[in-house]
């Protein structure tokens, strides 16, 4: 079975500061990578995505990420973060028609 | 506006009670999820489907049953419920390779 982990569960950073949230997957096989977002008691917004070319993907709100094969990994991006980027960030991979999806990291921005 | 809706918003239940949650989506996606959400435990999935009529076992199907008789409707059933499936629980639907979720069932079992 597939599986995602997202190292750091929680990611405390400055505001205007860059920010790194990290991803890998298991599988080999050709995949679909997703990187999604979580407002409190909200359901999840998806921020970018893989699905084939160019290997660094650009999202909403300034977000990118970076799809590299060899070390299976999908990490996101920030160069400047805002106090509103605060949330809870979740990596995920299609495979097979089913989504699998890493356990989360938390991103507090402090002022 | 086109989406996933989810009912009820909330629910209590008493252990052993059964109840049924519901997603609707308007988007004629054929793919369609159940997860649950946890702490520390990211989305697990429970069941899916791939088309009107099917449904196939995720991650965690164990004490959940899942209907899709119309393909704009996916039914999550707990026949009866325990305290460890107080959860909340998020439905999705997979279409123009995109994943549009549910706000959310929020689940409490006594």
């Amino acid at each position: 079975a597939q599986s995602v982990t997202q190292l750091d569960s929680q990611v405390p950073v400055f505001e205007e500061a860059p920010v790194e949230l990290r991803c890998n997957y298991s599988s080999s096989v050709s995949v679909y990578l997703f990187w999604y977002v979580q407002y409190p008691n909200q359901g999840l917004q998806l921020l970018l995505k893989y699905l084939s070319g160019s290997t660094l993907v650009k999202g909403i709100n300034g977000f990118e990420a970076e799809f590299n094969k060899s070390q299976t990994s999908f990490h996101l991006r920030k160069p400047s973060v805002h106090i509103s980027d605060t949330a809870e960030y979740f990596c995920a991979v299609l495979n097979f028609n089913k989504f699998y999806f890493g356990s989360g990291t938390k991103l507090n921005v402090k002022p | 506006n086109a989406g996933v809706t989810q009912t009820p918003k909330f629910r209590v239940l008493k252990t052993g009670q059964s109840m049924t949650l519901l997603c609707a989506q308007d988007m004629n996606h054929e793919y369609m999820y159940w997860y649950r959400q946890d702490p520390g435990m990211g989305l697990r999935l429970i069941h899916y489907s791939v088309g009107e009529g099917t449904t196939a076992k995720g991650e965690v199907p164990d004490g959940y049953n899942v209907s899709r008789l119309k393909k704009q409707n996916f039914l999550l059933g707990l026949e009866s419920a325990a305290p460890s499936q107080t959860s909340v629980y998020f439905c999705a639907s997979w279409g123009a390779n995109v994943l549009t979720f549910g706000a959310g069932s929020r689940l409490t079992v006594l």
